[in-house]
């Protein structure tokens, strides 16, 4: 069973526009959440991080965590062409780290111009 | 920012042939990770090393073994390739390897078994 699952697969937002991306744990050992960006021919690079219940805003990335539901979320708002990439979500455990990381399975972003 | 290297970019291997994927890395982080990724699956870990001479399997260990000879390379080896390892490859490393540490990749290696 995936411990990490994504919604959408894929998602096609016109450029400008709002893109909500969503992430739920099935393990409730997973406290810690990272969303990772992969432009095509490239490897995946660290967006942001949340580790604590609420928002975390970086300019246009918002991240939503709430452990309860261990469910986190990312909002872009004004997307860019820029943004079309694969965006993964990937959780540790409490007493895991970098070494134990967990990665979903991806949800495909494809902006409009 | 931090520079991880791979190489080669792309292989092609036979069946039962020995692959040997290279990873380098300028940033002296103690950490060092080799994941798979495959359409639908996302990446998965195969092996990681925190220091040189020592290596710990990840998630999917099975058919490869790792080596890390120096804090700097890291090392990826198919001793008999399968079609089944037909993926991307990618190496990342982290300064360390607590929960708040940043993992960053390579640009991955294109592994192809006939």
């Amino acid at each position: 069973q995936q411990k990490v699952q994504q919604s959408p697969e894929s998602l096609s937002v016109p450029e400008g526009g709002m893109a909500s991306l969503n992430c739920t744990s099935s393990d409730r050992n997973f406290q810690y959440f990272w969303w990772y960006r992969q432009h095509s021919g490239e490897g995946p690079k660290a967006l942001m991080s949340i580790f604590s219940d609420g928002d975390k805003k970086e300019g246009r990335f918002t991240a939503h965590l709430n452990k309860a539901s261990l469910h986190v979320s990312l909002h872009i708002r004004d997307s860019q062409p820029s943004d079309s990439a694969l965006y993964f979500c990937a959780a540790s455990e409490l007493t895991g780290g970098a070494d134990r990381l967990t990665f979903g399975k991806g949800t495909q972003l494809i902006i409009q111009p | 920012e931090a520079a991880v290297t791979q190489s080669p970019r792309s292989k092609v291997a036979v069946t039962g042939g020995k692959v040997t994927l290279s990873c380098h890395q300028t940033n002296n982080h103690d950490y060092m990770y080799w994941y798979r990724q495959d359409t639908g699956h996302g990446l998965r870990l195969i092996h990681y090393s925190y220091v040189a001479d020592s290596t710990e399997k990840g998630d999917i260990p099975d058919g490869y073994k790792a080596s890390r000879p120096s804090q700097e390379n890291f090392s990826l080896i198919l001793e008999l390739a399968s079609l089944s390892q037909t993926a991307v490859y990618f190496c990342a490393s982290s300064r360390l390897g607590g929960h708040a540490e940043t993992l960053y990749f390579g640009s991955g290696t294109r592994l192809t078994v006939l």
